[in-house]
């Protein structure tokens, strides 16, 4: 049962463009909501993370914006760079739950020159 | 700089062979967690464990077992490996409670043939 749901599962991007990934998830226990980016040939690393009392966390060219009433959250990348071409998940944290994440299913993102 | 290694990046072996996936973490971290990758199934957690000896299954734990007998140190095993536990394999590391950062190592490439 996937309690995280996430979208798209590819994603293509102009150079200087927006790139926009969606999650939702079902779980109310849920309190903490990292994305976390994976390069070919290495192991996922956290990217940023957002608590559900806030609605967005900015950290550079990466915005979380959080809708706890619906349930979803969302990876904004603004001024995409082809650098930022890389495999991008969201996950979960269940409260109590020990640092254990449920991970979303992965979106391919390529940023295109 | 946190390092999680894995003994091995890429692993043949055959059909009904028992295989060893060593992980090694060097940040005194409580949790380490086993996951498995597979295209458009995100990361799927198969065990964890928050302190020496302890274990404790995660989604998808069947034909899988694990061995934590130093802090830094967490083994999965594949009792009688099967072509359908072909993957990526990827170990994590990560405090027991307050930050919630998984590291992750490069993962591990097992074919199964």
């Amino acid at each position: 049962q996937q309690q995280v749901k996430q979208s798209p599962q590819s994603l293509i991007v102009q150079k200087g463009g927006i790139s926009i990934i969606n999650c939702a998830y079902e779980n109310t226990a849920f309190d903490y909501f990292p994305w976390y980016q994976q390069f070919p040939g290495k192991g996922p690393a956290l990217l940023i993370a957002i608590r559900p009392d806030v609605s967005e966390k900015k950290e550079g060219r990466f915005t979380i914006s959080f809708n706890k009433s619906a349930k979803q959250f969302s990876l904004h990348i603004m001024d995409s760079q082809p650098g930022d071409s890389a495999t991008y998940f969201c996950a979960a944290k269940l409260t109590g739950g020990g640092n254990k994440l449920t991970f979303g299913t992965g979106t391919q993102l390529k940023v295109e020159l | 700089d946190v390092k999680v290694t894995q003994s091995s990046r890429y692993l043949v072996k055959r059909t009904g062979e028992k295989v060893f996936l060593e992980c090694v973490q060097d940040m005194d971290h409580e949790n380490m967690f086993w996951y498995r990758q597979d295209p458009g199934l995100g990361l799927r957690l198969i065990y964890f464990s928050y302190d020496v000896k302890m274990k404790e299954k995660g989604d998808i734990p069947e034909g899988y077992s694990v061995s934590r007998e130093k802090k830094e140190r967490f083994s999965l095993i594949l009792e009688s490996a099967s072509t359908n536990q072909t993957s990526m394999y990827l170990c994590a590391s990560s405090f027991l409670q307050g930050v919630y950062e998984q590291y992750f190592g490069p993962g591990t490439r097992l074919t199964v043939t």
